[in-house]
């Protein structure tokens, strides 16, 4: 099932901070956050498993929240690069199913 | 540059039509996936291949098919082509076929645009 993003939106001043969350109505196995740059494709930013476990970039910070069913991605510090849509995908089984995405959200960065 | 090319670029057809998409995945990459991303869905999940086999199935319509060729690229196949198959039709590829603890690498896309 389709994992949901909130906010859907969100514009923010360089150096603001912003937390997007990713929540799944069954229980996650893992989930993983990707940014998308207008006209380009998506780029991996950090995987997060059932357990504790990551791996991504180090410079992006994210949580894990098994008993809400959730995941939020902390942008702290903003640049003009974070612009884009951020994605974040799940997997509800270790068995290997393909991951479900949510329908992003939009981050814009002003100067 | 994710070392995922795909091919055409854009793609202009009538409906009615069958159209191929194709795709390589990054050197040694045993997985590829298909996406389908319109403006109010974001990412849907189309169908994974992992070493010529079908690995996991999505939200994929009986018109559309797939396969993955022993040199590892794959095509995907769209006929009776509708309106609303307009779209951008991403590729993505990863080492193995555990999608739940491996990340993705994504192609540019081929944006399809169906009159």
């Amino acid at each position: 099932q389709q994992p949901v993003q909130s906010p859907q939106a969100v514009i923010l001043r360089e150096g603001e901070d912003a937390v997007i969350n990713c929540s799944s109505s069954k229980a996650l196995y893992s989930v993983h956050w990707y940014r998308q740059k207008h006209g380009e494709a998506p780029v991996f930013l950090m995987i997060l498993l059932k357990g504790g476990e990551q791996k991504g970039h180090e410079k992006i910070s994210a949580s894990f929240n098994e008993k809400k069913q959730q995941s939020s991605l902390y942008l702290t510090a903003s640049q003009l690069s974070y612009s884009g849509t951020y994605f974040c995908g799940i997997s509800n089984s270790n068995s290997g199913y393909a991951l479900n995405f949510g329908k992003g959200t939009s981050l814009l960065v002003t100067p | 540059d994710s070392g995922v090319t795909q091919t055409p670029k854009h793609l202009i057809t009538a409906t009615g039509q069958r159209v191929t998409l194709r795709c390589s995945p990054r050197s040694g990459d045993l997985s590829v996936y298909w996406y389908q991303q319109s403006l109010d869905q974001g990412l849907q999940f189309l169908i994974q291949y992992y070493n010529g086999e079908e690995r996991a199935k999505g939200n994929i319509l009986e018109r559309f098919s797939a396969q993955q060729f022993p040199d590892l690229h794959s095509e995907l196949n769209l006929s009776s082509l509708e309106l609303g198959d307009s779209a951008l039709y991403f590729c993505a590829s990863s080492p193995e076929g555990d999608s739940s603890y491996n990340e993705q690498f994504f192609g540019p896309g081929t944006r399809l645009t169906v009159l």
